[in-house]
């Protein structure tokens, strides 16, 4: 199975700030890697497909980059609604695996 | 575009099985593959398995293997998913996903969520 590493696994941040989070493979994924947010109580939400295409809808203070193995989530000047756990996921092969997550947190 | 609603909480016994649902509607259906992903409380996302609702074909993680069946009809546009054996530690969200692109499968369709409790 391929190995997804996150990092940081938690950060506080400030509203306006800007943040990255980091994930890496154990092995190549190409350019199969996404990134979902999930709100407390909610269902994961697709942000960044295809490690730097914008989903329909999502804010462009969002932004993905990387392939291969090592592949970074940017978020630019913070707002309230951002503060909520990352995740990363390949769909190179089976199994999909995810990251362990990464809880952005409000300082 | 699609939307994806799963059936209610569900509290089991330990050594019992438990059948949830996920009702597509929209018409990208029998294009898309399913994937079952759960998490328990405070835990990461840990994918199960899918289905490529088209012709069937499933594939599960190598620690679900042989106690979770996913299984589709497409007469309701409904996919199922059913764990045997039930475990305490099998007490977490279950959630359905599907994806409109076959080459990225990145799921941007994603259910409401159903709590599975499993306990004595």
């Amino acid at each position: 199975d391929i190995q997804m590493t996150q990092s940081p696994s938690s950060l506080s941040a400030s509203v306006g700030d800007s943040v990255t989070i980091t994930c890496r493979a154990s092995q190549t994924i190409t350019g199969l890697l996404h990134w979902y947010q999930q709100s407390p109580g909610r269902a994961p939400k697709l942000i960044i497909y295809g490690a730097s295409n914008l989903q329909s809808g999502v804010s462009s203070r969002f932004s993905g980059d990387g392939s291969g193995t090592e592949f970074t989530l940017k978020i630019t000047s913070l707002q309230p609604e951002d503060f909520a756990a990352y995740y990363c996921q390949q769909t190179y092969t089976i199994p999909y695996t995810f990251g362990q997550g990464t809880r952005l947190e409000i300082k | 575009q699609m939307q994806l609603v799963q059936s209610g909480p569900e509290v089991r016994k330990p050594g019992t099985s438990v059948k949830v649902s996920c009702k597509a509607s929209g018409a990208i259906f029998a294009s898309t593959s399913v994937q079952w992903v759960r998490q328990a409380r405070g835990q990461p996302l840990e994918w199960i398995g899918w289905i490529i609702v088209g012709g069937a074909k499933t594939s599960y993680a190598q620690q679900f293997q042989g106690r979770v069946t996913i299984t589709r009809d497409m007469s309701t546009s409904t996919v199922y998913m059913e764990v045997t054996g039930l475990r305490s530690d099998d007490t977490a969200v279950y959630y359905c996903a599907a994806h409109s692109s076959g080459y990225y499968r990145a799921s941007d369709y994603w259910g409401q969520g159903t709590l599975v409790t499993v306990s004595s």
